[in-house]
């Protein structure tokens, strides 16, 4: 079965620009979630989508947004970069439903590196 | 809010020293607690999940505990392999995880 897949996996942008990264999970996932992680805030929940609805978000400014699509692939948007943003940005899937703890599997994630 | 505290921060092991790794936590309606492992550059990899107080989970050199306020991964007889930084996260009613910052293992040969 294949795991979860993110593009691209590195990106150099500079300040000002924006940029989206892609997710597509595991097959029969429904939910999708996407979290930024630096050496020193650590992973950091952005937001998470079930069946193309915003169901949590983190809190990160609007600068940030994402949509899902009805095959639960997910994008992330990252506007008017600011250096700050140089991150690795990873996405997970899981099945997103019913009373049982819901397992997340990571993806490889996208570096971003904000000049 | 929910708060996840991982410790040490960083441990150094020879190869066949076993120790352990703490994770404590408060959260709102604890869904189940992750241990998740990664290696640098790569995505987080999963690990063990444990529901309820009281319930141990095993996998090769790696044994995960959970009480009503934290959990352990213990490693026993490590080698370099084992080498990465550990991850504890906690699952809430809204099902949103929350990471603490991680122990980095390091096992010398």
């Amino acid at each position: 079965k294949a795991g979860v897949t993110q593009t691209p996996r590195y990106l150099i942008k500079t300040r000002g620009q924006q940029v989206t990264l892609s997710c597509s999970p595991i097959s029969g996932h429904r939910s999708v979630s996407w979290y930024q992680q630096t050496p020193g805030q650590g992973l950091q929940f952005l937001f998470e989508y079930f069946s193309e609805t915003q169901r949590n978000k983190g809190n990160f400014p609007g600068r940030f947004s994402g949509r899902q699509f009805s095959n639960s692939r997910s994008e992330m948007n990252v506007s008017t970069l600011e250096l700050g943003d140089s991150a690795l940005y990873l996405c997970a899937s899981s099945f997103g439903v019913g009373s049982s703890t819901d397992t997340q599997y990571f993806g490889p994630g996208t570096r971003l590196t904000v000049l | 809010e929910d708060q996840v505290t991982q410790s040490p921060e960083a441990l150094r092991l020879q190869e066949g020293e076993s120790s352990s790794l703490n994770c404590s936590y408060t959260v709102s309606g604890l869904r189940g607690l992750f241990w998740y492992r990664q290696d640098p550059g790569k995505g987080p990899e999963f690990l063990f999940t444990l529901y309820s107080a009281g319930e141990e989970k095993e996998k090769e050199r790696l044994k995960a505990t959970l009480t009503k306020k934290e959990s352990f991964l213990h490693i026993t007889a490590p080698k370099p392999e084992d080498s990465a930084t550990y991850l504890c996260a906690v699952q809430a009613a809204d099902y949103k995880l929350s990471f603490g910052a991680g122990t980095t293992v390091t096992v010398r040969a």
